[in-house]
């Protein structure tokens, strides 16, 4: 099946620093990719829609000033996280379509100190 | 899109099958129905998709009644890696580049 990576796996940052998660489609290429966070025993809260070659659609309430996403390529889209603060520790997922199935990344654990 | 509703939890034991049923009241005629799987500190897993009727694959079955108001994943002969948190979505993934919204989950609990 369709393989999804994210880079890094976990991270630890210090507050007031960024913080850059990538997100890569490996055999195929994804013009939406989507962004999720999830905090511990909660469900997927979709935070945003990644567009090649165009703005990302953020859902409501989620600041696009903070969470910066960038697809360059049909491969890769990233998500930084912008002066991070400890509330914004939380496991982030992204994840590509193709064909009309959705595939989803491993994941990525921030942790904001 | 649609709204779905799924039991919070569920317990079983290894060797039975589990059915989770999923409520879509308000599914659009373009709606697909899908079932995603999620152990801890990780990203979901694709399980199953339909429209209607019935769809089997390797690892479940998928039930959906003729008025596709509600679904029903079938995971036959449970075992303890099945234990995850069990996700029903709908969307018409065409038109909306499959974007999902995420419901609360089922959290299955298979004991030995």
């Amino acid at each position: 099946g369709a393989v999804v990576s994210q880079h890094p796996s976990r991270v630890i940052c210090k507050s007031g620093t960024s913080v850059k998660i990538e997100c890569r489609s490996l055999d195929f290429q994804a013009t939406t990719m989507f962004w999720y966070r999830q905090f511990p025993k909660k469900s997927l809260m979709l935070m945003a829609t990644s567009n090649e070659g165009s703005k990302a659609t953020y859902e409501q309430g989620v600041e696009k000033d903070k969470f910066l996403i960038n697809h360059a390529s049909l491969t890769l889209s990233t998500l930084t996280v912008t002066s991070a603060h400890p509330e914004d520790s939380s496991f982030y997922i992204c994840s590509a379509t193709r064909e009309y199935e959705q595939y989803f990344g491993p994941g990525t654990r921030l942790t904001v100190t | 899109l649609a709204k779905t509703t799924q039991p919070i939890s569920m317990d079983s034991y290894e060797g039975q099958e589990v059915n989770i049923t999923c409520s879509h009241n308000n599914i659009a005629t373009n709606d697909y129905i899908t079932w995603y799987q999620q152990f801890p500190s990780q990203g979901p897993r694709f399980i199953i998709q339909g429209y209607k009727t019935k769809v089997t694959n390797e690892v479940a079955s998928l039930f959906i009644p003729a008025d596709r108001k509600s679904s029903t994943l079938s995971l036959p002969r449970v075992s303890l890696s099945d234990t995850a948190v069990y996700y029903c979505l709908v969307g018409d993934i065409g038109n909306q580049g499959g974007k999902l919204i995420f419901g609360q989950g089922t959290e299955l609990s298979v004991k030995p």
